[in-house]
Parts: structure tokens; sequence; C-alpha cells
């Protein structure tokens, strides 16, 4: 079976500094890679997503992420972080031939300070 | 984009009774939809999978006949909480993908929370 791994719980960062989420999946081929973030008591709102091509991807509210299919990982980056980012993020993969089923990882609770 | 609501937002409900949460893919057609559970603090647990037009997928350890789930329409899956008591209380995200993509994206609701008195 697959498998989503955030390593980090909680990561607490600066007002302006840089950020990166890691994600990592335990999967042969290439899965869907996908980043979303949801903010107290609300949905889920897709950041960006991999499905092929380009192992950089851009995504909405300037982060991106990179594939690197060497290391299995799906990093979520932004230069700049802003206080409204403070939220919890989840990485997610689809294995097509696992009845394309999405799934997550534990999540990674991000606060923000001044 | 696509867009999926989930109705009700938040339902509170005595013990025993039982609570019915829409969900429904506003401007394009499912013929698969996923039901989450989040558990506070936690990641999205998949609950199941619907079919339009056959029953659901259940995951292991998830209870069929205590979480009912109905895909009558390409737009419209339900989930009923039956007998609901408190340890159901939880939030219940749905999640739908377009049939017109094999890309694998999915688009979730606003989520339901529920209170379970």
């Amino acid at each position: 079976a697959q498998s989503v791994t955030q390593p980090d719980i909680h990561i607490t960062v600066s007002e302006g500094a840089s950020l990166e989420l890691r994600c990592n999946y335990s999967y042969g081929a290439t899965p869907y890679l996908f980043w979303y973030v949801q903010s107290p008591g609300q949905g889920l709102q897709l950041l960006l997503k991999y499905f092929s091509g380009d192992t950089l991807v851009q995504g909405i509210k300037g982060f991106e992420a990179e594939f690197k299919r060497s290391q299995s990982s799906f990093n979520l980056r932004k230069p700049s972080v802003h206080w409204s980012d403070a939220a919890e993020y989840f990485c997610a993969v689809v294995n097509m031939e696992y009845g394309n089923k999405l799934v997550f990882g534990a999540g990674t609770i991000l606060r923000v300070k001044s | 984009g696509a867009v999926v609501s989930q109705h009700p937002s938040w339902v509170i409900c005595k013990s025993g009774t039982s609570v019915k949460i829409e969900c429904r893919s506003l401007d394009f057609q499912a013929t698969t939809m996923f039901w989450y559970r989040q558990f506070p603090k936690q990641s999205l647990m998949l609950m199941a999978t619907s079919n339009e037009g056959s029953k659901a997928t259940y995951e292991q350890g998830v209870e069929k006949d205590k979480f009912l789930i109905n895909h009558a329409s390409l737009t419209l899956s339900t989930l009923t909480v039956t007998s609901a008591h408190p340890e159901d209380s939880s939030f219940y995200i749905c999640s739908a993908r377009d049939r017109r993509t094999s890309s694998g994206e999915l688009f979730f609701g606003e989520g339901s929370r529920l209170t379970v008195l």
C-alpha cells in the first residue's frame, strides 16, 4: 500500500521568511501529487498539483513544489511567508492503480510569527 | 473551477437520531465521490468511495450500516449517519472527481461538522 509522510507536525516561521514543508511518498511508479491547505474549521483548498512534465510546479498564493523522483519527495515551498499562510497543509497522493483513491499525509501545521 | 457543495455545514443532533449530509458537484458530473472523516488535529481518513448507480465501497473498519452512502445521480451523493452517537461527532468532507478527466484531481466540499449530543 502506498503511504504519504509529512515528517513535520508543526512548523513555525517568521513572517517574511522562506518556508519548506516536506512530503515523501512510498510508491513505485510516478503518482499524482497534490498539496492542499486547510484553515481551521474549513474545507480543503488545492494549492497545486503534479501529474507529469516539469517537476517544478507553481501554485496559488505564491506556493511552488518540486517533484524529485530520486528522493520520492514533493516538498512545498514559499519564498516569503505571510501571516495569512498560517494553516494546516496536507500532502496527498493518488495511485491510479489503487482505485484512484486520494491518500493524505498527516498534515503540517504552519504557525507564522510576526 | 469545479465546485463541490456540502450541506449542511453544521449540524447538531441528539444521540440516536440519523443525520443526512449532501454532497453536490455544481458544475460537473462526478461518477465517483469520496467521503472523508477528519478527527480534531488529525488528517483526513477515507471512509468510502461512492460510485454512481452502484453500491459504495467502504474502507476497512468503516461500518457500512452505520454510514449509509447513496450516489443516486451524477451530481449528488449523500452520507447518512444512522443512530448517531457522540463518538460520531466529527468533520465530514466529501470530494468528487470530474468524469471528463483522468488526472485524479479531486474537488472538495467545504465540509460538514457534526456534533452529537
